[in-house]
């Protein structure tokens, strides 16, 4: 499978503790994104890695989120004290930079704090 | 402030049948449009885009449509399957324009459903 792969694909976890989520991209893909999902909304831009570099973050980005691509290769998402707000769907997606530069998405990973 | 809005939360077709999904939006720096399918439990699926230097692209049954000057786009697919039902998603981004954003601004997305 070449896919955009993201791990886990669920967690659980109680609020106040700290989650670190793993995406990987597509292999020759040099831009990776991360984007989070709540219900009945579409996903929503957190940022985005050209390889190691992080170039853009969001507002929604608070300091209790920390994104890092160290490599240029896999990347992982950390929320600290972990709140009921940020149950979501994490979404990871990666693009070539070439042409259109359309991204792909990850199958996500489903956040539920307690 | 919503700058993509697909305003059919839902849109239920006859199987064999046209599924017409439209998407509207305000930010005029945005250039490049994209489609999105999501089934329950997966990430969103590339379908298929539009640049602004376009106001159509096909790609099989699926086909965009871009009325730039009423900021709209619509996703038509013909014949409508029962595996096309999903959630559609209509994305938008700056590629163009100079703005150097890399994010997609999504819509809210719009449950298709195809009866058989």
């Amino acid at each position: 499978d070449t896919g955009v792969s993201q791990n886990p694909r669920h967690k659980i976890t109680k609020r106040g503790q700290n989650v670190t989520f793993r995406c990987d991209p597509i292999s020759e893909h040099n831009r990776l994104y991360w984007y989070r999902q709540t219900l009945g909304q579409g996903p929503e831009f957190l940022t985005y890695f050209q390889n190691e570099a992080q170039l853009e973050k969001s507002r929604l980005l608070s300091d209790r989120f920390s994104a890092e691509r160290p490599k240029g290769s896999f990347s992982t998402l950390e929320i600290q004290r972990t709140e009921q707000g940020d149950s979501a769907m994490y979404l990871c997606a990666s693009s070539s930079g070439q042409g259109l530069d359309e991204q792909y998405f990850g199958p996500g990973t489903r956040l539920t704090v307690t | 402030d919503q700058q993509v809005k697909q305003n059919s939360p839902s849109l239920s077709v006859q199987e064999g049948r046209i599924s017409i999904l439209n998407c509207d939006y305000t930010n005029s720096m945005f250039d490049y449009f994209l489609w999105y399918k999501k089934y329950p439990a997966e990430g969103p699926t590339f379908l298929i885009s539009i640049s602004s230097i376009k106001d159509k692209n096909e790609d099989g049954r699926f086909t965009v449509f871009l009325n730039k000057s009423a900021k709209h786009l619509s996703l038509h697919i013909v014949p409508s399957q029962p595996g096309d039902s999903a959630v559609y998603f209509c994305a938008a981004r700056a590629l163009y324009s100079g703005a150097g954003s890399y994010q997609l601004t999504f819509g809210k997305g719009t449950k298709l459903s195809v009866i058989p």
